[in-house]
């Protein structure tokens, strides 16, 4: 089965700007998570979806950060404004059975300068 | 509230040997544990993971972890490490609220000598 889909790989963008994450989940998975990975830490999440509707979100910082999940498939993640502590690999998971497996993309490594 | 620790931020074995990366857990009901690694540049791959049954779980490319519940631990074992094992290895736990969010160690880098 295909993985994980996530776009870009990279992205270098200035402080005070906008940017956006996409990720396409294994078909069928009904639950995909938004994970932040600063240098030196492990993953944390951010946002979780069951289908299109937001199981967890307690550690979103909504004043800059927003997520969709359209149609229960594909999910996007923006940042706007970024700031500097924003610089992290930014991964997408999804699982098919709750709690029991998750499959991860290769994440997307954002620098803010 | 559920966690896990990794103590060790870095493990240095030589190839051919033995290896151990460390980890323990503090959760409120049964642990459903897991280890995945991350090479450079790259997602996390899973490895392994502990829902029931055998303390002893078989995992991906060689790797075993044995689940010590009297000592709250899950230690990731492999019998001969490779120069190729080396990468960033993490443990994790599922969250037991209704969210069901993996909550990850803080990472332990292995390096294998030639």
């Amino acid at each position: 089965e295909a993985g994980v889909a996530q776009s870009p790989r990279y992205k270098i963008i200035e402080k005070r700007q906008s940017v956006a994450f996409w990720c396409n989940p294994i078909s069928g998975h009904a639950t995909l998570y938004w994970y932040q990975q600063i240098l030196g830490q492990g993953p944390k999440l951010l946002i979780q979806f069951q289908n299109n509707g937001v199981v967890d979100d307690s550690q979103l910082p909504k004043d800059r950060f927003s997520a969709e999940r359209l149609k229960g498939v594909d999910s996007t993640l923006k940042i706007q404004p970024a700031k500097l502590e924003d610089s992290a690999v930014y991964l997408c998971a999804s699982s098919q059975d709750r709690g029991y497996g998750y499959t991860f993309g290769s994440g997307t490594r954002l620098t803010v300068v | 509230a559920q966690s896990v620790a990794q103590p060790e931020d870095q493990v240095n074995v030589a190839e051919g040997n033995p290896l151990t990366v460390k980890c323990t857990y503090s959760v409120s009901g049964n642990p459903y544990l897991f280890w995945y690694v991350q090479y450079p540049n790259r997602g996390l791959q899973f490895l392994l993971k502990y829902i029931t049954g055998d303390n002893l779980v078989k995992g991906s490319y060689g790797f075993e972890a044995e689940f010590n519940k009297s000592q709250t631990s899950f230690h990731l074992k492999k019998p001969s490490a490779l120069v190729s094992d080396s990468a960033l290895y993490f443990c994790a736990v599922r969250d037991i609220s209704n969210t069901d969010k993996l909550i990850f160690g803080t990472g332990t880098r292995l390096q294998v000598f030639p």
